[in-house]
């Protein structure tokens, strides 16, 4: 079992409020990664951090924004939240060991978001 | 453009059965596939992972096949439980997901009815 953990679990919230996604691992991974799930389909990346202080943008847009102050932690902050941001998002965090043989992302249990 | 496609898109079947699972991708450079397994309402957990001169990977009751010449897949799951009910994701990296990235199936949706 993966030690990357987030919350809340569940959140279902009204339009244009403020919402803060938590991820915390405790594996001293330096790579963090954001996904953002629908039913059925495929997992799109949305934002991911090599570490402390660096964060890029993923290969799906996303009007999301993230934070790395610490290493265990990366949470994801939508300022105004719409219906359309209705989704499951993922967290995952992975080594930077370089191997391929050996790469794992670990993911956590997600956050299923729905925005009325 | 970099693909992974996976079949069937569900599958039931009863339990004690087994049963196979493809991926087909075109992914290029190849530089592992990973099956997760996603149970619903859950993050995806690393099943097997193969390089690119692995041939099979098993992970108990989990058999993982890999042709890199014609970039296809198979998980074949052997005495099925109930406990196997999930979504399947086939997933190919072109560099490791240290360098980088991932590429994502949508999944086999498997049920196994008692």
């Amino acid at each position: 079992e993966a030690d990357i953990y987030q919350t809340p679990r569940y959140l279902v919230i009204g339009t244009g409020k403020k919402i803060t996604l938590e991820c915390s691992q405790t594996m001293g991974h330096d790579k963090m990664y954001w996904y953002q799930q629908d039913p059925g389909m495929e997992l799109h990346l949305i934002h991911y951090s090599y570490g402390v202080n660096s964060t890029e943008k993923g290969d799906l847009s996303s009007e999301s924004t993230v934070s790395r102050i610490r290493t265990e932690h990366f949470p994801l902050t939508l300022e105004s939240a719409r219906p359309s941001h209705t989704s499951q998002y993922l967290c995952a965090s992975s080594s930077l060991s370089g191997l391929p043989s050996t790469d794992t992302q670990y993911f956590g249990p997600g956050t299923r978001l729905t925005v009325l | 453009k970099n693909q992974v496609e996976q079949s069937p898109q569900s599958l039931i079947i009863l339990e004690g059965k087994n049963c196979t699972l493809q991926c087909n991708y075109t992914v290029s450079p190849f530089s592992n596939l990973r099956w997760y397994k996603q149970d619903t309402g859950r993050g995806p957990v690393s099943l097997t992972i193969m390089t690119f001169s692995e041939n099979t990977k098993s992970n108990g009751r989990y058999t993982a096949t890999l042709d890199a010449d014609t970039k296809q897949s198979s998980l074949h799951i052997t005495a099925s439980q109930l406990s196997d009910s999930a979504s399947y994701i086939c997933v190919v990296s072109d560099r490791g997901s240290t360098l980088g990235r991932l590429y994502f199936g949508r999944g086999t949706q498997l049920t196994v009815w008692p």
